[in-house]
């Protein structure tokens, strides 16, 4: 059975960064991209960027380029999303989502809330 | 950026209708392979998304018959017929079409 667990909910003060986690099982990650979505109630859905764990290329869009870092670890199956400079902005959940191909999103983590408060 | 609009529903919907969401894009997702790239997912109450409908009206594995989608060009549907307690949540569209990736803004169903 294929799922992705992602780590536990985080509180960071401004100024600082955060490293999710999004842990698979049932399948090899490098079979499969693995993107990064964030929901912020009043915003909805915000698409951040892939990663291909077999080589380790990335896509971000433009809005997360200098925000979001995708990175894989295929030894332990998980992938890893760090945010930097973290503002009240940066307050949501955040969602790991595997794709078949580039864009069937046919499995997604439980989410992650990050909460960004001094 | 390819901007989706998404429509609203008359809730709460009865129990046993059928209900349908629209979804529109600012730009043609169809792409170059004749494939029109476009996503439905449910998001029920505390839960992930779930992928009802990929490449515009192919049902993901394990998704009720009872969810159809439809469209072209620009202008595309999700249909749910006899809706349930079940398929109560927020319904998003979203284009894989082109960079970046974009979903709407939400609609919500409610079932009475």
């Amino acid at each position: 059975e294929v799922q992705l667990q992602q780590s536990g909910p985080e509180l960071r003060r401004p100024g600082s960064s955060v490293k999710l986690s999004c842990k698979a099982s049932g399948y090899s990650i490098t079979d499969y991209l693995m993107h990064w979505v964030k929901h912020r109630p009043e915003h909805g859905l915000e698409w951040i960027g892939w990663i291909d764990p077999e080589d380790g290329e990335t896509k971000y869009a433009q809005k997360f380029q200098s925000k979001a870092t995708l990175t894989a670890d295929t030894s332990s199956n998980t992938a890893y999303m760090q945010l930097s400079s973290l503002t009240s902005e940066d307050t949501a959940t955040y969602f790991c989502a595997r794709s078949e191909g580039m864009t069937k999103f046919d499995y997604w983590g439980q989410g992650v809330m990050v909460t960004v408060s001094s | 950026d390819i901007v989706m609009t998404q429509g609203a529903l008359p809730n709460p919907v009865p129990s046993g209708e059928s209900a349908s969401i629209t979804c529109r894009s600012s730009k043609s997702l169809v792409y170059k392979d004749g494939k029109t790239y476009l996503n439905w997912f449910l998001q029920r109450p505390g839960q992930s998304p779930q992928l009802l409908t990929y490449w515009t009206s192919t049902r993901a594995s394990g998704v009720s018959e009872r969810f159809s989608g439809s469209g072209s060009g620009t202008y595309f549907t999700l249909k749910i017929s006899r809706v349930r307690a079940e398929d109560a949540g927020v319904y998003y569209c979203q284009q894989v079409r082109e960079y970046p990736f974009t979903f709407g803004s939400g609609t919500k169903l409610e079932i009475k």
